[in-house]
């Protein structure tokens, strides 16, 4: 069965910093993957997804991700970080009959 | 183009009471889904269709019944609400494994629901 773990509930940066969100996933074929962003009281919205193209994958907003298959991860980075970077973030793989599976989210916060 | 609607956005029931929350798309989307969002948990599915007329249990499916009579809507019911349902809910939908594999879901906004 597919499953992701976010080992990190809750990241605080300042304003500039890198941000590293860390994603590891189980699955028992190649998987697609995914990061989804969430801002307070606001839907759901895609930021990245890995389907077996390059292992490292640019999104929007300048967050980037790279697949290792050998470690299993899925790491979400940004190099420096923006006030309106904070939210939640999921890290998602999908199962082969189609459905998302979720991590448990982590919360980002950015001190300025 | 709406994509995914989810009506209402907010609602407050009393525990007991009973209530259907509508998810529609105008995509011919033909797999559709319901998630439920609590703190510290992500997304759990409570149920899925992948078709007009058929429905599956998810992982969290006590509690709740749905229904997809036509192909664009999928409707989430809650017959005797609990404390326990207080959560966010969402809907997505997709037309097929192959594209969700490709592109992920398209989300509705959510419902919050809090049932007290």
């Amino acid at each position: 069965a597919q499953s992701v773990t976010q080992l990190d509930s809750h990241v605080s940066v300042s304003e500039g910093t890198p941000v590293l969100l860390r994603c590891n996933y189980s699955s028992s074929y190649s998987p697609s993957l995914f990061w989804y962003v969430q801002h307070p009281n606001k839907g759901l919205q895609l930021l990245l997804k890995y389907t077996s193209a390059a292992t490292l994958v640019k999104g929007i907003n300048g967050f980037e991700a790279e697949f290792k298959k050998s470690e299993t991860s899925f790491h979400l980075t940004k190099p420096s970080a923006h006030m309106s970077d904070a939210a939640e973030y999921f890290c998602v793989v999908s199962d082969i009959r189609g459905k998302l599976i979720f991590g448990q989210g982590t919360e980002l916060s950015v001190k300025p | 183009n709406a994509g995914v609607t989810q009506t209402p956005k907010f609602r407050v029931l009393k525990t007991g009471q009973s209530m259907t929350l509508l998810c529609a798309q105008d995509m011919n989307h033909e797999y559709m889904y319901w998630y439920r969002q609590d703190p510290g948990m992500g997304l759990r599915l409570i149920h899925y269709s992948v078709g007009e007329g058929t429905t599956a249990k998810g992982e969290v499916p006590d509690g709740y019944n749905v229904s997809r009579l036509k192909k664009q809507n999928f409707l989430l019911g809650l017959e005797s609400a609990a404390p326990s349902q207080t959560s966010v809910y969402f809907c997505a939908s997709s037309y097929s494994p192959r594209t969700t594999q490709s592109y992920g879901y398209t989300f509705g906004s959510g419902t919050r629901l809090t049932v007290v």
